[in-house]
């Protein structure tokens, strides 16, 4: 059972527009949200997190939005960029576990030049 | 710069090997973490540390098997390789007092 889910494997978008990354979850537990890219043969880098007491979180073209009524976090890239092309991970923890990371499936982002 | 690095980047080995993956972490962190990457799952936790003499199983434990001698190092050892572990393996470490984790570049291992 998925405790974090990303149901769209795959997203294009094109240079310049915003890039909307979609992740649901299911355990009312979860107090931290993350999201990680990956690029091909590289580790997960983290980009950017949000705390369950917030809605929104800001850091330069990325922002991620929390709506905890509906257990839905999405992140946006505005303006999309070539570079922004890469695998990104949605990962949940909480402060009972160690800070271990549950991760979503994953949505592969292309940004078309 | 502190780092993590995970060492062989690339591995092939027998069914019924053992094998053991190194992972070193320069962060001086307490917590450190190996999880897996299959299609269509994302990263899953295998095992993971507090602190040294400390380990804990994970979600996908079974045939692997960790220790943590020293706050550096975390080795995953495959006690009898199987197909079914065929996958990439990323090493994680954090703060105790932060929730991200910063990754190395991962161990692909394939056996056949």
């Amino acid at each position: 059972d998925q405790q974090v889910k990303q149901n769209s494997p795959s997203l294009s978008v094109q240079e310049g527009r915003i890039s909307i990354l979609n992740c649901d979850y299911t355990n009312s537990m979860f107090d931290y949200f993350l999201w990680y890219k990956k690029y091909p043969a590289e580790g997960p880098t983290f980009l950017i997190s949000i705390s369950s007491i917030k809605d929104k979180n800001e850091d330069g073209r990325f922002t991620v939005f929390l709506n905890k009524s509906a257990k839905h976090l999405s992140l946006h890239i505005v303006p999309s960029q070539p570079g922004d092309s890469a695998v990104y991970f949605c990962a949940a923890t909480f402060s009972g576990s160690a800070r271990q990371l549950t991760f979503g499936s994953g949505t592969q982002l292309t940004v078309l030049p | 710069d502190a780092e993590i690095t995970q060492s062989p980047r690339h591995k092939i080995t027998e069914t019924g090997r053992q094998v053991t993956l190194a992972c070193h972490q320069t962060w001086n962190h307490n917590n450190m973490f190996w999880y897996r990457q299959d299609l269509g799952h994302g990263l899953r936790l295998i095992h993971y540390s507090y602190g040294v003499h400390d380990t804990n199983k994970g979600e996908v434990s079974d045939g692997y098997s960790v220790s943590r001698s020293n706050t550096e190092d975390l080795p995953l050892t495959l006690e009898s390789a199987a197909s079914s572990q065929t996958s990439v393996y990323f090493c994680a470490s954090s703060e105790s007092t932060r929730v991200e984790a910063f990754f190395g570049q991962g161990t692909r291992l394939t056996v056949v």
